[in-house]
């Protein structure tokens, strides 16, 4: 149980254009997803908290109108990056909480989506 | 705000070694500690998670300890495996919040 799968893993686009990134929970409904971003030879860095109906939390130095988080239900968050540069690329990670593994806090991560702007 | 450190960045061991993989974090009011492998170009495996009250879980071959007064964890790898090689990280979170706070990582190779 407590799959996490992203769409698509990977993008290539040309600057200038929009890029959305799908993050669902196949089994289970998640009570909170997170967005991460993560340069070559660098570790995650998180961008966004995300709960269900609600406006995501951005972290300090994320742009809220170029990466726009929508999270309509228990099991979808959406990522996109508006009008994408070539500083972009990166490998974006989704995760997500399990309620019924609140009390451990353990995390379930998609396997990533590595976007590439030209 | 929690700084996560992992030595060495990198590492190259002769196979069937035992190794161990530190991990460092400013702020010991931690709720959790998690290890995770990270394969080139693809998302992370979770290994193993440490409650902030446990000292040490294990899982085969693996075993991860938790020093919460230090601000330490380490990750042993036991008769490591040419399928070992990998991205180690470790992550913690803080208590009150789900959030990650993610390490350098250390790339491990084993070497046949």
């Amino acid at each position: 149980g407590a799959v996490v799968s992203q769409h698509p893993s990977w993008v290539i686009c040309k600057s200038g254009t929009s890029v959305k990134i799908e993050c669902r929970s196949l089994d289970f409904q998640a009570t909170t997803m997170f967005w991460y971003r993560q340069f070559p030879k660098q570790s995650l860095m998180l961008m966004a908290t995300s709960n269900e109906g609600s406006k995501a939390t951005y972290e300090q130095g994320v742009e809220k109108d170029k990466f726009l988080i929508n999270h309509a239900s228990l099991t979808l968050s959406t990522l996109t990056v508006t009008s994408a540069h070539p500083e972009d690329s990166s490998f974006y990670i989704c995760s997500a909480s399990w309620q019924q593994k609140i009390n451990t806090g353990e995390l379930f991560f998609g396997e990533g989506s590595r976007l590439t702007v030209l | 705000k929690q700084e996560v450190t992992q030595i060495p960045a990198a590492l190259s061991v002769p196979e069937g070694e035992n190794l161990v993989l530190n991990c460092s974090f400013t702020d010991s009011a931690i709720y959790n500690l998690q290890w995770f492998r990270q394969d080139p170009g693809k998302g992370l495996t979770s290994l193993l998670l440490i409650q902030s009250s446990q000292r040490e879980q294990t899982s085969g071959r693996l075993n991860a300890s938790l020093d919460k007064s230090s601000g330490r964890s380490t990750l042993y790898i036991a008769a490591s495996q040419p399928g070992d090689s990998a991205t180690y990280l470790c992550a913690v979170s803080t208590i009150g919040n789900e959030k990650l706070t993610f390490g350098t990582g250390t790339r491990l190779t084993i070497i046949p």
